[in-house]
């Protein structure tokens, strides 16, 4: 079936380093999703990207859809502690509509 | 604007007993999709409603079923529970189908003893 691989599962980093997070699709998405969720939180939506080679910015994330529309990535430079959490990503696909999701990247602090 | 409310937050039932749990969305949005989520799983789809009508479904039993109300309320069912469905179960809204993104509700924490 239809899949969003998503990588690295858990990122530990030391506060003011950078983190990436990518997502793989088997198929071409019409759109991808982001979406943060805090430590006993709620998913959260970020940003939507729906043009091949889309670059987006809010502040120090940064959110890229690939060319084939089948890659995505989010970036964050210099992490705070306020950017601990799960990062998801979630495309959908023409077809039906439907979000397929990846299974979240861990952000970690280390102490 | 309210967001996604879910009742109840907390819940704790036995083996084998059915539960309801229910959803109301973002005045306006009229998709309503429900996830299970359990720690190290990710977001598990089990079915989204538009219009009251179940445009898509996930891969779970049928022992969990749903439905969406004219006022686009949902609400799912799951009977004969088993331990392992003790899990966060998440409604989440949108204005439509297609390129508009997810409000979440605060969850539901299942807990099957």
């Amino acid at each position: 079936g239809q899949q969003v691989m998503q990588i690295p599962q858990y990122q530990h980093v030391q506060e003011g380093e950078d983190f990436t997070t990518y997502c793989n699709s088997s198929t071409t998405l019409s759109n991808i999703q982001w979406y943060k969720q805090r430590p006993g939180g709620h998913p959260v939506f970020l940003i939507q990207l729906v043009k091949s080679g889309e670059v987006k910015k809010q502040k120090r994330l940064t959110f890229q859809f690939g060319e084939a529309k089948k890659n995505s990535s989010l970036h964050i430079t210099a992490t705070q502690t306020t950017d601990v959490g799960t990062y998801f990503c979630a495309g959908e696909v023409d077809s039906n509509y439907q979000l397929i999701w990846g299974a979240g990247t861990k952000l970690i602090i280390k102490p | 604007k309210a967001g996604v409310t879910q009742t109840p937050r907390y819940l704790i039932k036995t083996r084998g007993q059915q539960v309801t749990l229910s959803c109301s969305p973002i005045s306006g949005h009229r998709s309503v999709s429900w996830y299970q989520q359990t720690p190290g799983q990710g977001l598990q789809f089990l079915f989204e409603y538009f219009s009251e009508t179940q445009r898509n479904k996930g891969n779970f039993p049928g022992r969990f079923s749903g439905r969406q109300f004219s006022n686009s309320r949902s609400e799912m069912n799951v009977s004969t529970l088993e331990l392992g469905d003790s899990a966060l179960y998440l409604c989440a809204s949108s204005r439509d189908r297609g390129i508009y993104e997810q409000y979440f509700g605060p969850g539901t924490r299942l807990t099957v003893t």
